[in-house]
């Protein structure tokens, strides 16, 4: 079946440590995107990226890192400089850019311990 | 600023009746997309509806249509024949190079 997936579906982080979201679509998508969704808040793009070995900044990077080594890869790394990680992540995907429909993975929920 | 806001946080709705949840967004572009998303509780985000901005006709996808007014940058849902399914968060959202801004989203509440 083709999608994307989202891995774990749930992780738990303790203080100063980093950790990493997995993010496969198998769509043949070029672009691939981070967000994150707090309660009662629309989501707020993290990075995107739009081609292999680039990616851009969204409106809330700090704190993040990712990397895109392969197409159909896009891992979000949280890392211990996100002082408020707790929140629930979407990973999406689509042809080329923004016009175009998002495809949504299913989400991973990160909380802090 | 690129914003979109959707001013009704929450609302309801009898099965088989019908549903407009409204948005505005503020742009200074004028070629862009505009999407509805539906998330259920599964939060799985779906596609509802599509529009380009540079088409007059409303797009419509089954029980779903959208009521479009460019210069008052306008794009309200119609949900006619609403089905309990239906129950979910519903994010307005438009495209600007290379991503999409999203407003809050409005919680449906479908009653049978």
């Amino acid at each position: 079946d083709g999608g994307i997936t989202q891995s774990p579906k749930y992780l738990f982080r303790k203080e100063g440590q980093n950790v990493t979201l997995s993010c496969e679509q198998n769509l043949n998508h070029d672009a691939m995107y981070w967000y994150r969704q707090d309660p009662g808040q629309g989501l707020r793009l993290i990075y995107y990226s739009q081609i292999v070995n680039d990616f851009q900044k969204g409106d809330i990077a700090e704190g993040y890192s990712v990397s895109r080594e392969k197409k159909e890869s896009f891992p979000l790394t949280v890392t211990s400089a996100q002082k408020n990680p707790t929140a629930f992540y979407l990973c999406a995907s689509t042809w080329t850019n923004a016009e175009e429909t998002q495809y949504f993975g299913p989400g991973t929920r990160l909380l802090v311990l | 600023a690129q914003t979109v806001t959707q001013s009704q946080p929450e609302m309801s709705v009898q099965e088989a009746e019908t549903v407009t949840l409204s948005c505005t967004y503020d742009t200074s572009e004028n070629n862009y997309y505009l999407f509805w998303y539906k998330q259920p509780p599964s939060r799985q985000m779906i596609l509802v509806i599509r529009q380009e901005a540079y088409k007059q006709q409303n797009a419509t996808e089954n029980r779903f249509s959208v009521n479009f007014q460019k210069a008052a940058k306008s794009f309200s849902l119609k949900i006619s024949d609403s089905q309990l399914g239906d129950t979910a968060m519903y994010f307005c959202a438009f495209s600007v190079p290379d991503k999409l801004i999203f407003g809050t989203g409005t919680r449906l509440q479908v009653f049978p």
